[in-house]
């Protein structure tokens, strides 16, 4: 039961342009989202995160938009970097349960 | 360095084998996370410890999986008997007390384990 889904597995963007990452799920108790970038060989790094009491939430480069009634997230970066490159986990949280649920992740290419 | 630490960060062994991985989280950290990670799926939880109290722990974690925190420090995660299906990556995290944090999770670089 995937609870947390990612339905692109890749996706190839022109640098200095815009990527859009999107995350859809299913579970109507999760109340906090976040955003995971990995690198090859390394654990994952936590990105940006948004409640679900917001819609949208900013930083930097990094924009999570939050649409409850969609039950969809989506993480724009703009502008896009080579560094960008990397595979992006959408995670989502139950209020009070620790238990991070994660997708399948999203390859990232920028294309310089 | 003060991020989380993992021990060994590779381990081959053969079914049937025992196997243990050591995580060091972040000092300071009360809150420690396993997660494994296979071939293009996402972290799956197995379980989380508050100090040395495992709070919580998935299904996914077999009878042959045991995991301590004996002093809310470091943790080993340990699997009996290994199966060629526990090749994975398996992932620690640890988070602060903090109320209202972000619910971020710092991870280490992983332990792969590969079981022939």
């Amino acid at each position: 039961d995937q609870q947390v889904k990612q339905n692109s597995p890749s996706l190839s963007v022109q640098e200095g342009r815009i990527s859009i990452l999107n995350c859809d799920y299913t579970n109507s108790m999760f109340d906090y989202f976040l955003w995971y970038k990995k690198y090859p060989a390394e654990g994952p790094t936590f990105l940006i995160s948004i409640s679900s009491i917001k819609d949208k939430n900013e930083d930097g480069r990094f924009t999570v938009f939050l649409n409850k009634s969609a039950k969809h997230l989506s993480l724009h970066i703009v502008p896009s970097q080579p560094g960008d490159s990397a595979v992006y986990f959408c995670a989502a949280r139950n209020f009070g349960n620790e238990k991070l649920t994660f997708g399948t992740g999203t390859r990232l290419t920028i294309i310089p | 360095d003060t991020g989380v630490s993992q021990d060994p960060r590779h381990k081959i062994t053969k079914r049937g084998q025992n196997v243990t991985f050591r995580c060091d989280p972040i000092s300071e950290h009360n809150r420690l996370y396993w997660y494994r990670q296979t071939l293009g799926q996402g972290p799956e939880f197995l379980t989380y410890f508050q100090n040395e109290a495992q709070l919580e722990k998935s299904r996914l974690l077999s009878d042959r999986f045991s995991a301590e925190r004996p002093k809310g420090s470091f943790s080993t995660l340990e699997i009996q008997r290994t199966e060629q299906g526990d090749s994975a990556m398996y992932l620690c995290a640890s988070s602060p007390p903090i109320a209202g944090n972000t619910g971020e999770l710092f991870f280490g670089e992983g332990s792969r384990l590969t079981v022939l």
